[in-house]
């Protein structure tokens, strides 16, 4: 079963401080990588994208991709209330001849004043 | 700005009932994605067109539940006889060629009493 990994949470941080949320995967040919927010009772929205080790960086968040260790995260600087949501991690799987996308479980951040 | 509809956001309708969702994909999007959403089972997917084909649908339950595409823009997807535990929130998505990255529709919150 090909599965990806996240903290639950809730992850609390106050604001202006860095949250850092976690995923990791077991699919070891899985090469793209997203990040989706949600806020409560609304729809995923994507928010970044990552397909190489390394860091990534838009804006206040920066996506980190390590395949070796089948690791990916998302930093999120100078958290804000507004940051406080659903972060699910999404991995590709090649299943079939085909391209699908697994997510997570999701973390819910809490951003505090 | 592109966006997925979703037709209806909201459902409510009795055990036995027909119930229809109905999606646009993002235009020049190929792929369509429909997904569950519940607490307890998070993001599930249901069924997978590209092209208007279905490439899979292992996903659903399939006495109970079908998926469509009678053209480019418009996904349909069926449930007869709805079922309580059928209670959850559907989003449609859609990709380009390869399917991602996806981006989601605002859903359709079906509750089957």
């Amino acid at each position: 079963q090909k599965e990806v990994e996240q903290n639950s949470g809730p992850l609390s941080v106050p604001e202006g401080a860095i949250a850092s949320l976690n995923c990791t995967y077991s699919d070891r040919v899985s090469q793209s990588f997203f990040w989706y927010r949600q806020y409560s009772g609304k729809s995923p929205e994507l928010i970044m994208s990552i397909y190489s080790n390394g860091d990534k960086e838009d804006g206040r968040f920066t996506a980190q991709l390590n395949k070796a260790s089948q690791y990916v995260s998302l930093l999120i600087r100078d958290s804000q209330p507004s940051d406080s949501a659903t972060y699910l991690c999404a991995v590709n799987s090649i299943s079939g001849g085909y391209n699908k996308l697994i997510f997570g479980a999701g973390t819910r951040l809490a951003v505090h004043p | 700005d592109a966006r997925v509809t979703q037709t209806p956001r909201h459902k409510v309708t009795e055990m036995g009932q027909e119930v229809t969702m109905r999606c646009q994909p993002i235009l020049g999007h190929n792929t369509v994605f429909w997904y569950r959403q519940t607490m307890m089972q998070g993001l599930e997917l249901l069924a997978y067109f590209r092209n208007r084909a279905p490439l899979d649908d292992s996903g659903m339950p399939k006495d109970r539940f079908s998926a469509e595409m009678p053209d480019a823009t418009l996904a349909t997807l069926k449930i007869q006889p709805s079922e309580p535990r059928d209670s959850a929130v559907y989003f449609c998505a859609s990709g380009p060629e390869g399917g991602q990255p996806q981006h989601f529709g605002d859903g359709t919150r079906l509750s089957i009493l």
